[in-house]
């Protein structure tokens, strides 16, 4: 069974940074593609990134161009999101997913880590 | 690529059939996806391929469309159904999707 359990969300400052996780389980990790999607409080879905499964192409929201970074770690069977100059506009609940092919859906979901950005 | 979904929310009897629309600001063929969202739940996915339903979907749920115009069909409304419904394209980055439409009683 597949399996995503995301992390690293918290409260963060204007300006600063974090790095979200993604621990995917049941499956094999190097295979597939996989996206960022957000849902800021009370919104609807926004497509944050997305990578390949070889980790070589990696594609951005226009949003988050040059400040998000997305990686993989097939070791660790773990996804990233390194976000930085962060700014009110990211508050959202990030979830990770596991995609059908590389630009494809998103078949499976974790349950999503809450970013808040404030002062 | 812009989606435009339609209606932004409707209202609804169990047992009716709903149609939801997705229009996307320019041809993206067959590359559409549609996703059932609960609240303070994660999307699910219920339609690939603009009409390729996912396995364990219930066959009440149906996608067509190709090009610029595609729409979700729930043919008899069930009481599980209530949500937020999501369009999504697939044909070019940056991914996008529509605004959502939720489904209430």
């Amino acid at each position: 069974e597949v399996h995503l359990l995301e992390s690293g969300g918290g409260l963060v400052q204007p300006g600063g940074s974090l790095r979200l996780s993604c621990a995917a389980s049941g499956f094999t990790f190097n295979r597939y593609a996989m996206t960022w999607v957000r849902q800021a409080p009370g919104k609807g879905l926004e497509w944050v990134s997305g990578v390949s499964g070889d980790g070589r192409s990696t594609w951005y929201a226009d949003s988050v161009k040059g400040r998000f970074t997305i990686s993989r770690d097939s070791f660790r069977n773990t996804l990233y999101l390194q976000m930085n100059t962060l700014r009110a506009d990211d508050t959202a609940v990030y979830y990770c997913a596991k995609d059908l092919s590389a630009g494809g859906a998103s078949q499976n979901w974790g349950q999503g880590t809450l970013v808040t950005v404030s002062s | 690529i812009q989606l435009t979904q339609s209606p932004s929310s409707l209202s609804a009897s169990v047992g009716d059939r709903v149609t939801i629309t997705c229009r996307a600001s320019q041809g993206i063929t067959y590359f559409l996806a549609w996703y059932q969202q609960k609240p303070g739940k994660a999307p699910k996915l219920l339609i690939s391929g603009a009409s390729t339903l996912q396995s364990g979907v219930p066959s009440r749920f149906s996608g067509s469309g190709s090009g610029t115009d595609f729409t979700l069909t729930i043919s008899s409304l069930q009481p599980d159904d209530f949500a937020a419904y999501y369009c999504q394209q697939l044909d070019t980055f940056p991914l996008t999707f529509g605004g959502g439409t939720k489904v209430e009683i």
